[in-house]
């Protein structure tokens, strides 16, 4: 069962336009949230993260926003760049299970110039 | 510094065999943990270990198993392989947290 859903597989913006990249989780246990990006060929990198003590963090043009009580959380980029064209990821964990990461399928961003 | 990699990048299988893939982390890291990527499941984790121990541990049956070396570089294995076993499998790497994890291109496996 999949505890941590992506339900858009796929979503195409204009370059400088904002993309908005959501996520859902179904454990409650769940306090720690991590958005990675992917390239073809490559690994996941780690873009951002966020606890659940908050309901914002920033770092440049990312921003991941958490809903605790809809068990919802998003990713913005802005302003969104060709660059940003990659799938993301996201993850959630029980701080208690250390390294054991619960991923979403992805979606699959593509910024057109 | 290097890079988390993978070895071999590209495997074939045939069912009922058994596949060992390789993982050497980023130097000095401790912690190494291995993933399973599906076009349907996403992401999977399937364990992780920390100074030749393994101290995590997913939901996947026992023909999936692994060990890590003093010198932190980890082994997966897999026996009987099966068709829904074809991945991509990843390894991470990290010092500590999960916020610190650095992930390898990943091991295609290919089982027919």
């Amino acid at each position: 069962d999949q505890q941590v859903k992506q339900n858009s597989p796929s979503l195409s913006v204009q370059e400088g336009r904002i993309s908005i990249l959501n996520c859902d989780y179904t454990n409650s246990m769940f306090d720690y949230f991590l958005w990675y990006k992917k390239y073809p060929a490559e690994g996941p990198t780690f873009l951002i993260s966020i606890s659940s003590i908050k309901d914002k963090n920033e770092d440049g043009r990312f921003t991941v926003f958490l809903n605790k009580s809809a068990k919802h959380l998003s990713l913005h980029i802005v302003p969104s760049q060709p660059g940003d064209s990659a799938v993301y990821f996201c993850a959630a964990s029980e701080v208690t299970g250390a390294n054991n990461l619960f991923f979403g399928t992805g979606t699959r961003l593509t910024v057109i110039p | 510094k290097a890079g988390v990699t993978q070895t071999p990048r590209y495997l074939i299988k045939t069912r009922g065999q058994q596949v060992t893939l390789s993982c050497s982390p980023i130097s000095g890291h401790r912690s190494v943990s291995w993933y399973q990527q599906t076009p349907g499941q996403g992401l999977q984790f399937l364990f992780e270990y920390f100074s030749e121990t393994q101290r995590n541990k997913g939901n996947f049956p026992g023909r999936f198993s692994g060990r890590q070396f003093s010198n932190s570089r980890s082994e997966m294995n897999v026996s009987t392989l099966e068709l829904g076993d074809s991945a991509l499998y990843l390894c991470a790497s990290s010092p500590r947290g999960l916020d610190t994890q650095y992930f390898g291109p990943g091991t295609r496996l290919t089982v027919l």
